[in-house]
């Protein structure tokens, strides 16, 4: 079945630091979604990338979707404490569901 | 707009118990979702609807049964709770399904499910 691995599972930082999570699908994705999840919170959409290469960016965070839409990235540049939360991308195979990764846990150290 | 709202949002359950688990939503969406999560393995569909008096299978469905009487209503029962049925349950809408173009699904609160 189809899997999308996401890394790392965990990640602290400096506040300033950058911070980078990846994800990895088994099969070829249609498009890919990112949520964020802050602690106790539910999900909330972030982004999605339709188009193979596709760069996008918000504000201090930029997303990418690898040119064989199988992979994907989620860079925040010079973290901040608001942005503390794991981080889930979510793949779909042409009409099936959304396939969750398992999220990034993004601590920042003030 | 409430947006999506789910009750209860704790529950503590005996083995073999059973209960249900009420997601609504003001947005007149038409796809509604059940996840779960789980420590370390993100969320998983358990059932979802397209529609007015339809449902569908995800990819956890075994122990669950939904139905979707009303369009603004998803109902996630447990017909004889286990504890491996022990999550965090969320609830999610969108306007058109997963096969559309742009999707973003809107998510509840969240209800704490724990099975002795």
């Amino acid at each position: 079945g189809q899997q999308v691995m996401q890394i790392p599972q965990y990640q602290h930082v400096q506040e300033g630091e950058d911070f980078t999570t990846y994800c990895n699908s088994s099969t070829t994705l249609s498009n890919i979604q990112w949520y964020k999840q802050r602690p106790g919170g539910h999900p909330v959409f972030l982004i999605q990338l339709v188009k193979s290469g596709e760069v996008k960016k918000q504000k201090r965070l930029t997303f990418q979707f690898g040119e064989a839409k199988k992979n994907s990235s989620l860079h925040i540049t010079a973290t901040q404490t608001t942005d503390v939360g794991t981080y889930f991308c979510a793949g779909r195979a042409g009409a099936n569901n959304l396939f969750f990764g398992t999220g990034t846990r993004l601590t920042v150290i003030p | 707009n409430a947006g999506v709202t789910q009750t209860p949002k704790f529950r503590v359950l005996k083995t073999g118990q059973s209960m249900t688990l009420l997601c609504a939503q003001d947005m007149n969406h038409e796809y509604m979702y059940w996840y779960r999560q789980d420590p370390g393995m993100g969320l998983r569909l358990i059932h979802y609807s397209v529609g007015e008096g339809t449902t569908a299978k995800g990819e956890v469905p075994d122990g669950y049964n939904v139905s979707r009487l009303k369009k603004q209503n998803f109902l996630l029962g447990l017909e004889s709770a286990a504890p491996s049925q022990t999550s965090v349950y969320f609830c999610a809408s969108s306007y058109e399904g997963l096969a559309g173009g742009a999707v973003t699904q809107y998510f509840g609160p969240g209800t704490r499910l724990t099975v002795l």
